[in-house]
């Protein structure tokens, strides 16, 4: 079935160091891609989206790249800040309706 | 604008007890969700309502859950009864068709 794999946590880095958290993802059509966050005592939020191939979706200084011969949606962020702190999940879509979530990365970043 | 709200944030039961959770959604939005998010995963869909129609109830494991959204706003989601098993985050999410979904805070519900 459709499905996406996330690099798994946690993951803890020091203030202004790169981030990446790496997501491939399987599906038998051509999927949109989305990163959510997920703030300490927080609902899930859209960070960034593409909907199709080699689309960079960016948002908050991150930064994710489609790449459908690679089939990943890797997130990036070249300075990451404390308030960074959160857990991220990628996900994809495959008709706008719904969401397949990875089972999500805990980044921890200390001052 | 208010968002996603959700109650009771935690609630604590005991195995075999019921249980019941509450959504409003971002007004005007048609489509409310309900995923489960268990410990250490990402949320998985329960159930999507288009108006007051479930669409996709699949993953609803009807034995023992329940859901309704009878006039096509808020929606409530049943658990009758529980298991140690039911455990969980319980979130629900709105949009408006296409794109982004909006998510509450969720409903963490712990079964002794």
């Amino acid at each position: 079935g459709d499905s996406v794999t996330q690099m798994e946590g946690p993951v803890t880095l020091s203030e202004e160091a790169f981030l990446t958290i790496n997501c491939t993802y399987t599906a038998t059509g051509y999927p949109s891609l989305f990163w959510y966050v997920q703030y300490p005592g927080e609902g899930l939020q859209l960070l960034l989206k593409a909907t199709k191939a080699d689309d960079k979706g960016s948002n908050k200084g991150f930064e994710a790249t489609y790449r459908k011969e690679t089939t990943s949606f890797h997130l990036e962020k070249g300075s990451v800040q404390v308030s960074d702190s959160a857990v991220y999940f990628c996900a994809l879509s495959l008709n706008d309706y719904k969401l397949s979530f990875g089972a999500g990365t805990t980044v921890t970043v200390r001052a | 604008e208010a968002g996603v709200v959700q109650s009771p944030r935690y609630k604590i039961i005991e195995k075999k007890q019921p249980v019941a959770f509450w959504c409003n959604p971002i007004s005007g939005h048609n489509t409310l969700y309900w995923y489960l998010q268990n410990l250490g995963q990402g949320p998985e869909l329960l159930i999507r309502y288009e108006n007051e129609e479930a669409v996709d109830d699949s993953q609803l494991p009807k034995d023992r859950f329940s859901a309704e959204r009878l006039k096509g706003v808020d929606s409530t989601l049943k658990i009758q009864p529980a298991e140690l098993g039911d455990s969980a985050v319980y979130l629900c999410a709105s949009s408006s068709g296409v794109g982004e979904l909006f998510f509450g805070e969720g409903s963490r519900l712990t079964v002794l």
